[in-house]
C-alpha cells in the first residue's frame, strides 16, 4: 500500500526566511501525481503545486518549489521570502488513482 | 470549491444513531473521495468512487459505508455512529488524473 510520510510535524521560521517541508512516499508505481497542500485556520484545502512523476523538471509556482527526486522517492516543498499568511498546516500527497495525505506539518511565521 | 457542496455544514448526533453526510458536485468528474480529519492523524481515506456505483474502501473504512447512484452525488453513511467517529470530514473531487477539489467539510460530533 502507498503510503505518504511527513516527519516534521511543526517548524516555526521568521517572516522572510526560506524554509523546506519534507516528505517522503512508498509505492511500486511509475506513474503518479504528487501534490502539496495547504490548510490555513479556515480548514480549506488549497492546492500549492502539483508535480507529475514522469517530468523530471522540478515545479514551481511563484515562492513555492518542490524537490523532487524520484529514486529516492522524495517530495520536498521550499517557500520561499516566507510571509504571514503562509502560516497554515501543510500536507504532501499522492496519487495513483485513490489520493493519500500524509499526517501534515504545522507552519508557524513569526513576525 | 464552488463546484463541491457538503451537506450539513455541522451535526451533533447521539451514540448509535445513523447518519448519513451529502456530497454533491457540478464539475461532472469522474472520482470523488471521502476524508476524515483528525488531529496529528492528517487526512485519512474512508471510501472513493470512480464512477456510478464503483466504490472502493480506503485506510479507514470500518463503520463507513457509501453510494454512489448518480455522477453528482456521493452518500457517507454511519450505520451506527460512535464517539470514535467524531471528526471534521471532507469530500473531495477530481478527474481521472491529478489533484483533489475538496468541499468545506463537515464537522460531525457523536455523544
Amino acid at each position: 500500500a502507498q503510503t505518504v510520510t511527513q516527519s516534521q510535524p511543526e517548524m516555526s521560521v521568521q517572516e522572510a526566511e526560506t524554509v523546506t517541508l519534507s516528505c517522503t512516499y512508498d509505492t511500486s508505481e511509475s506513474n503518479y501525481y504528487l501534490f502539496w497542500y495547504k490548510q490555513p485556520p479556515s480548514r480549506q484545502m488549497i492546492l500549492v503545486i502539483r508535480q507529475e512523476a514522469y517530468k523530471q523538471q522540478n515545479a514551481t509556482e511563484n515562492r513555492f518549489s518542490v524537490n523532487f527526486q524520484k529514486a529516492a522517492k522524495s517530495f520536498s516543498l521550499k517557500i520561499s521570502d516566507s510571509q504571514l499568511g503562509d502560516t497554515a498546516m501543510y500536507f504532501c500527497a499522492f496519487r495513483d488513482d485513490k489520493i493519500i495525505f500524509g499526517k501534515g506539518t504545522r507552519l508557524h511565521i513569526l513576525p | 470549491d464552488a463546484g463541491i457542496t457538503q451537506s450539513p455544514r455541522h451535526k451533533v448526533t447521539e451514540t448509535g444513531t445513523p447518519v448519513t453526510l451529502r456530497c454533491h458536485q457540478t464539475e461532472n468528474h469522474r472520482y470523488m473521495y471521502w476524508y476524515r480529519q483528525d488531529p496529528g492523524h492528517g487526512l485519512r481515506l474512508i471510501h472513493y468512487s470512480y464512477g456510478v456505483k464503483d466504490t472502493d474502501k480506503g485506510e479507514v473504512s470500518d463503520g463507513y459505508s457509501v453510494s454512489r447512484s448518480k455522477t453528482e452525488d456521493f452518500l457517507l453513511t454511519l450505520e451506527s455512529a460512535t464517539s470514535s467517529q467524531t471528526s471534521v470530514y471532507f469530500c473531495a473531487i477530481s478527474h481521472s488524473t491529478g489533484e483533489a477539489f475538496f468541499g468545506q467539510g463537515t464537522r460531525l460530533t457523536v455523544v
